[in-house]
């Protein structure tokens, strides 16, 4: 079935240092892409997203890179701080039955002192 | 705070019984989502309401049921609980009748079945 995978499910880095994130998905159809940053006990929050009809996007220090050929995208932020610490959820648009915004199953980042 | 409320915040209950959770969308916001986080399945999309109208559909199971109402909020009715059912219940809204946009998602509903 449809679905977007998201590696990996753990990552640990040093302050300072950059984290990437990887996804990818099934549908060609997807048009879009968005990151969701969830600190503990809170809902995720969007970080930041892309469409389809570009293949990078940045926002201070984090960026999303999109690769539709390969059905793939990432999320790169660099110089990480400790309040980076949280999960991470990438998200693709799926239109099997129906445009739906389906979630991969999480990063959890810990940025370590 | 993303302006999202969700009642109750935490909940317990035993196998077999019913529970209703309730969720305030933002201020104009239409649509809105719930969606069910567990620990090993990540967010599950259940439904989406538009403008008090069924508009997508997920993984939801025939055991649950959600209404939109004319003021917007949105109630989630989870019944015949199982212990698999216990998880944070989300719910977001967004102004598009679409997801491709930014949803708010409130601080969850914790329901724990024993």
């Amino acid at each position: 079935g449809e679905n977007v995978e998201q590696h990996p499910s753990t990552l640990s880095v040093q302050e300072g240092d950059s984290a990437v994130i990887k996804c990818t998905y099934s549908d060609s159809a997807s048009n879009y892409f968005p990151w969701y940053k969830q600190e503990l006990g809170k809902g995720p929050q969007l970080i930041i997203d892309i469409r389809s009809n570009v293949g990078e996007k940045k926002d201070q220090r984090i960026a999303v890179t999109l690769n539709k050929t390969a059905k793939h995208f990432s999320l790169h932020i660099t110089e990480t701080q400790p309040e980076d610490s949280a999960v991470y959820f990438c998200a693709a648009i799926l239109t099997g039955g129906g445009n739906k915004l389906t979630f991969g199953t999480g990063t959890q980042l810990k940025v370590e002192l | 705070d993303s302006g999202v409320t969700q009642t109750p915040k935490h909940l317990i209950t035993a196998t077999g019984q019913r529970v209703t959770l309730r969720c305030s969308p933002r201020s104009g916001d239409l649509s809105v989502y719930w969606y069910q986080q567990s620990l090993d399945q990540g967010l599950q999309f259940l439904i989406q309401y538009y403008n008090g109208e069924e508009r997508a559909k997920g993984n939801i199971l025939e055991r649950f049921s959600a209404q939109q109402f004319p003021d917007l909020h949105s109630e989630l009715n989870l019944s015949s609980l199982e212990l698999g059912d216990s998880a944070l219940y989300f719910c977001a809204s967004s102004s598009l009748g679409e997801m491709a946009g930014e949803l708010f998602f409130g601080e969850g509903s914790r329901l724990t079945v024993l």
